[in-house]
């Protein structure tokens, strides 16, 4: 039973475009939601966070939107950029998974491949 | 801002022997640090939750005697994967929380195994 998915395992696009990459999650417990990206044979280094009382956060070019109702969050990157290439994850986190220690729960990760 | 450090990076060893992977968190103290699986293609997956000064908590299906976790210090947890057989080959990350919020998941490098 997964409890976070990416849907799309691969995306691509034009350098300068946008990259939209989605996830959708299961589990109303969760209340805080992370990408990361991850290079081939690398560990995550972690981009952008929302928490659930939020519906948006900003980063310079990442933007991730949170729908609550749906149980959605997208990560919008603009413009794209062929470094952008890489696998993205998306990952949840609650107060009450896994104990006080709040656990991630990944999703499978979408390659996105940004062509120049 | 904080950084693991895994190592070894990859690994080769043959089937039967013992393997040890090393995280370290190098400028906080990391009182849990989690262990994750990732297959091809696939996402990262919990197998345990290590707490410094007292035992792992594994994930349902991880045998804790085959992979041994030890969180002896605030800034080193071991993950010991015992009697390695060929489908113990995987890449395996660890992370490390501190006292910060959720955003504070820090990824080692990995650890590419290959048993033989």
């Amino acid at each position: 039973d997964q409890q976070v998915k990416q849907n799309s395992p691969s995306l691509s696009v034009q350098e300068g475009r946008i990259s939209i990459l989605n996830c959708d999650y299961t589990n109303s417990m969760f209340d805080y939601f992370l990408w990361y990206k991850k290079y081939p044979a690398e560990g995550p280094t972690f981009l952008i966070s929302i928490s659930s009382i939020k519906d948006k956060n900003e980063d310079g070019r990442f933007t991730v939107f949170l729908n609550k109702s749906a149980k959605h969050l997208s990560l919008h990157i603009v413009p794209s950029q062929p470094g952008d290439s890489a696998v993205y994850f998306c990952a949840a986190s609650g107060p009450n998974y896994g104990g006080s220690q709040g656990n991630l729960i990944f999703g499978k990760g979408t390659k996105l491949s940004v062509k120049p | 801002g904080a950084v693991v450090s895994q190592h070894p990076s990859w690994v080769i060893c043959k089937s039967g022997t013992s393997v040890k992977i090393e995280c370290r968190s190098l400028d906080f103290q990391a009182t849990t640090m989690f262990w994750y699986r990732q297959f091809p293609k696939q996402s990262l997956m919990l197998m345990a939750t290590s707490n410094e000064g007292s035992k792992a908590t594994y994930e349902q299906g991880v045998e804790k005697d085959k992979f041994l976790i030890n969180h002896a210090s605030l800034t080193l947890s071991t993950l010991t994967v015992t009697s390695a057989h060929p489908e113990d080959s995987s890449f395996y990350i660890c992370s490390a929380k501190d006292s910060f919020p959720n955003y504070g998941y820090t990824f080692g490098s990995g650890t590419r195994l290959t048993v033989v």
